[in-house]
């Protein structure tokens, strides 16, 4: 099974704060993903990674960022919260190949007041 | 664009069979997996098929055909831990997942 790990599990702030959501991955796999999810709505791809260094935004990337100094870590930062953003954020990751399996950490619940 | 359709929610008797049906249009085709997700949790690893017929794992099978943009995920001898939403991924032609927005399964005693 995968070991992926993400930081805090649940989070209650208020608008306007930055929020970092930590990502971390033993598997040493190169690529890892930001997902945002509403129950009940399919998964919708915020960046992604290819490895250390790379960074590219998926389709709804506009209001965060992410950085990829090393392997096993891909924090997601916002820079200002708003209440449109509270979610369910997935973090994965998976080797080099195109269709290599993704696997997931446990999800960090954002509710923005 | 591209689309996935999944039934938003099914409903099967415990022990029975149940067959969960995906249909896509993408732009290409690299393969489709097939993720269980339970309430509140992350989506886990189910399969993932690329070439035409059906492929079984234990009480899991999963059926493609590519040229009719089809694919199901069967699942037998059905148990309460079951119950979970299905989610249905595609693999377009730039190598992204696109996914559904899966299937409830709600399993009945």
């Amino acid at each position: 099974e995968a070991d992926i790990y993400q930081t805090p599990r649940y989070l209650v702030i208020g608008t306007g704060k930055k929020i970092t959501l930590e990502c971390s991955q033993t598997m040493g796999h190169d690529k890892m993903y930001w997902y945002q999810q509403d129950p009940g709505m399919e998964l919708h791809l915020i960046h992604y990674s290819y490895g250390v260094n790379s960074t590219e935004k998926g389709d709804l990337s506009s209001e965060s960022t992410v950085s990829r100094i090393r392997t096993e870590h891909f924090p997601l930062t916002l820079e200002s919260a708003r209440p449109s953003h509270t979610s369910q954020y997935l973090c994965a990751s998976s080797a080099s190949g195109d269709t290599d399996t993704q696997y997931f950490g446990p999800g960090t619940r954002l509710t923005v007041l | 664009g591209q689309n996935i359709d999944q039934p938003t929610e099914m409903t099967a008797t415990e022990g029975a069979i149940v067959q969960i049906n995906c249909t896509y249009q993408t732009s290409g085709f690299n393969g489709l997996f097939w993720y269980q997700q339970h309430a509140g949790e992350a989506p886990t690893f189910l399969s993932y098929n690329v070439l035409d017929g059906l492929e079984e794992k234990g009480r899991f099978s999963s059926f493609l055909s590519r040229s009719k943009g089809y694919s199901y995920l069967l699942l037998k001898e059905l148990q309460m831990k079951d119950s979970a939403s299905y989610l249905c991924a595609v693999v377009d032609s730039n190598y992204q997942l696109i996914w559904g927005a899966g299937t409830k399964l709600i399993i009945k005693p």
